[in-house]
């Protein structure tokens, strides 16, 4: 079964400043879609960002940038000028059997300190 | 455009009694999703839909969960009966097919008591 290893339970940044998520998984698969995904105290899983395996550039949403490095199997997730609103869960996410089956791992709080 | 649409989002219950919640995905999406995620932890698949077919459901417990999504729009999670191990957030989630972003409903919170 494929294991999702978040090896930070707890991170906390100050406002405006520069966070980075880790996570690393094993897998079998050589493609795949790899996502991070963001839940705020009310429960609702949002989409942050997300990788497609086979691609070499790192994917990039506004402040949301990942670090995927395929062969040693790292996901981070890297949030540049953090906002209070950022503060939540982060859950790495890669997808298995051609990503129509998603592992969490079990996830990041992430506190912004004003 | 609405979201994923969960009812209820809070529910109480007895051990042994039955609960069901009920799931309507985005209009359109084909594949939908149930996970349930205990306090503190990711959360894990439950049953795959494609349409109205159950395409993946090798981690429903399936002595008393059972699930079904008549005409492959809404879906509807039961727990017949329930345990006080059950006691957890119960996701549903939609994409337009598998391996898409999926997008996630509020959830439903069940206690049991």
């Amino acid at each position: 079964a494929q294991t999702v290893t978040q090896s930070q339970p707890e991170m906390s940044v100050q406002e405006a400043e520069t966070v980075t998520l880790s996570c690393t998984y094993d897998t079998s698969e050589s493609d795949y879609y790899l996502f991070w995904y963001k839940q705020p105290p009310s429960r609702q899983m949002i989409l942050v960002i997300r990788q497609e395996a086979y691609k070499q550039q790192n994917a990039t949403e506004n402040r949301f940038s990942v670090n995927f490095q395929k062969a040693a199997k790292s996901f981070s997730l890297k949030i540049s000028d953090s906002q209070l609103g950022d503060a939540a869960m982060y859950f790495c996410a890669p997808g298995q059997g051609g990503s129509e089956k998603l592992v969490f791992g079990k996830g990041t709080k992430l506190t912004v300190n004003p | 455009e609405a979201g994923v649409v969960q009812s209820p989002r809070y529910k109480i219950i007895e051990k042994k009694q039955p609960v069901a919640f009920w799931c309507n995905p985005i209009s359109g999406h084909n594949t939908l999703y149930w996970y349930l995620q205990n306090l503190g932890q990711g959360p894990e698949l439950l049953i795959r839909y494609e349409n109205e077919e159950a395409v993946d459901d090798s981690q429903l417990p399936k002595d008393r969960f059972s699930a079904e999504r008549l005409k492959g729009v809404d879906s509807t999670l039961k727990i017949q009966p329930a345990e006080l191990g059950d006691s957890a957030v119960y996701l549903c989630a939609s994409s337009f097919r598998g391996g898409d972003e999926q997008f996630f409903g509020p959830g439903t919170r069940l206690t049991v008591l």
